[in-house]
């Protein structure tokens, strides 16, 4: 069974504060997906990343990074240099490798993070 | 180039009764799943629909049924509502196997 952990519920930070949001994940799988959504208040889910079981590279993207460590089953998201807009809930999800599969695969979500940026 | 759009918006039904909730994936998406979020939680994978047929299905009781068009559009159904029904139900349409893509989600409450 799969199972994502977003151990922290609430983060309130500072604008221009640098904040890490912690993804913990639990497969049996040895090919897999990672995945970030951000959900603003209006409830639509926002694809941020997708990423790889075997490309552990990081990845930057403008004021976003990933942190994707195998060792430990883990998949951190930072902000740097936060903004107001930034304030919203983000998703850590998990999913079978689709290839393996007929159809597409199901997302395992966390439970999310609360994160808000104060100006 | 039109997303995923989902209807109604919002929905206010009485226990027992029965809803059914729409959803038309992005153009070019041929499979459809649904996911139910329960007020602070992470989205829960429902049913997925391609080629017309379900494909996988997550933990929800026969309750809790679709379909899929020729179109590819789907419909969520859900008989004999309970109170624990309350939640937004988001649609994510893609392209056989990729990336799925969500709509806005349509939020339930039932009294």
């Amino acid at each position: 069974a799969q199972k994502v952990t977003q151990a922290q519920t609430e983060i309130s930070v500072v604008e221009k504060e640098d904040v890490t949001l912690d993804c913990v994940y639990e497969t049996r799988d040895t090919t897999y997906y990672l995945f970030w959504y951000k959900q603003p208040p209006s409830g639509e889910l926002v694809f941020l990343i997708r990423r790889n079981s075997f490309d552990e590279q990081n990845e930057i993207s403008g004021r976003y990074s990933w942190n994707f460590q195998k060792s430990t089953s883990s998949f951190n998201f930072t902000i740097t240099a936060s903004q107001v807009v930034d304030s919203a809930v983000y998703f850590c999800a998990l999913s079978e490798a689709w290839w393996k599969l007929a159809s597409g695969s199901r997302l395992t979500f966390g439970e999310g993070t609360q994160l808000t940026v104060n100006p | 180039d039109a997303g995923v759009t989902q209807s109604p918006t919002h929905l206010i039904k009485t226990r027992g009764q029965q809803v059914t909730l729409r959803c038309s994936p992005k153009s070019g998406h041929d499979t459809v799943s649904w996911y139910q979020q329960a007020l602070g939680q992470g989205p829960q994978f429902i049913f997925q629909y391609y080629e017309e047929e379900e494909r996988q299905r997550g933990n929800f009781p026969d309750r809790f049924s679709g379909h899929q068009f020729p179109n590819y559009s789907s419909e969520l159904n859900v008989n004999a509502l309970l109170l624990g029904d309350s939640a937004l139900y988001l649609c994510a349409s893609s392209l056989k196997r990729y990336e799925q893509y969500f709509g806005p989600g349509t939020r339930l409450t039932v009294t």
